[in-house]
């Protein structure tokens, strides 16, 4: 069964430097998401994307965070200088034409130090 | 403004007995409302959703317009119901998000 792949599963990074987390959406899929989790807290929304560009993002995807789909399969998500209360899992999710289930990869812990 | 709302940060069941996770929503139209699992090291998943009106796993939820609710059912819980559920919606439209409440942690007793 196909199914969206994150990478890394685990990134360790100190407060300032750039981050870059990488997904793969199932390959017929329009529609990618990203969501984060804090410890502890609910499923927040980040940013969508479709046809090449972001059709939405919440406040949370201020000037810092950037998306990108560089070759047709790899789905992006850059952090440019990460802050402590970004250390998070991050969720990359990607949806089809036609139902609308969300299809969720494993997530990547990002840990702020 | 859309939210969602699970009021239960954890709900302990023992095993054999009923099952119910509240979700409420606001949302200005007409949602689709979805149930989300987690189990333990695995992805979100979908459970079932309420355009589709299927029972999976012995789970089913009625959305119930009037009182803003989907609830979410099982008669007779089991250990491997164990996990975090939430509860979701998302407008119409094929591009819309998904907002997902903050989720219950079900727990089955044996």
């Amino acid at each position: 069964e196909p199914e969206v792949t994150q990478t890394p599963s685990h990134q360790v990074t100190q407060m300032g430097q750039e981050v870059i987390l990488r997904c793969v959406p199932i390959s017929n899929h329009l529609y990618f998401y990203w969501y984060r989790q804090i410890l502890g807290q609910k499923v927040e929304f980040l940013v969508s994307f479709y046809n090449n560009e972001i059709s939405e993002k919440s406040e949370i995807f201020d000037d810092q965070f950037s998306v990108e789909r560089p070759d047709g399969s790899n789905f992006t998500l850059k952090i440019r200088s990460t802050k402590l209360e970004d250390s998070a899992m991050y969720f990359c999710a990607s949806k089809g034409s036609g139902t609308g289930e969300l299809f969720f990869g494993e997530g990547s812990r990002l840990t702020v130090l | 403004a859309q939210r969602v709302t699970q009021p239960e940060k954890l709900l302990s069941v023992f095993k054999g007995a009923p099952v119910e996770l509240k979700c409420n929503y606001s949302y200005s139209g007409s949602p689709e409302l979805f149930w989300y699992v987690q189990y333990s090291r695995q992805r979100l998943q979908l459970l079932l959703r309420h355009i589709s009106r299927e029972s999976i796993k012995g789970f089913t939820a009625d959305l119930n317009k009037g009182e803003t609710s989907f609830h979410l059912k099982k008669p007779f819980a089991q250990e491997e119901d164990s996990a975090m559920y939430y509860c979701a919606l998302s407008g119409m439209n094929r591009d819309d998000k998904i907002i997902f409440g903050k989720g219950t942690r079900l727990h089955i007793l044996p």
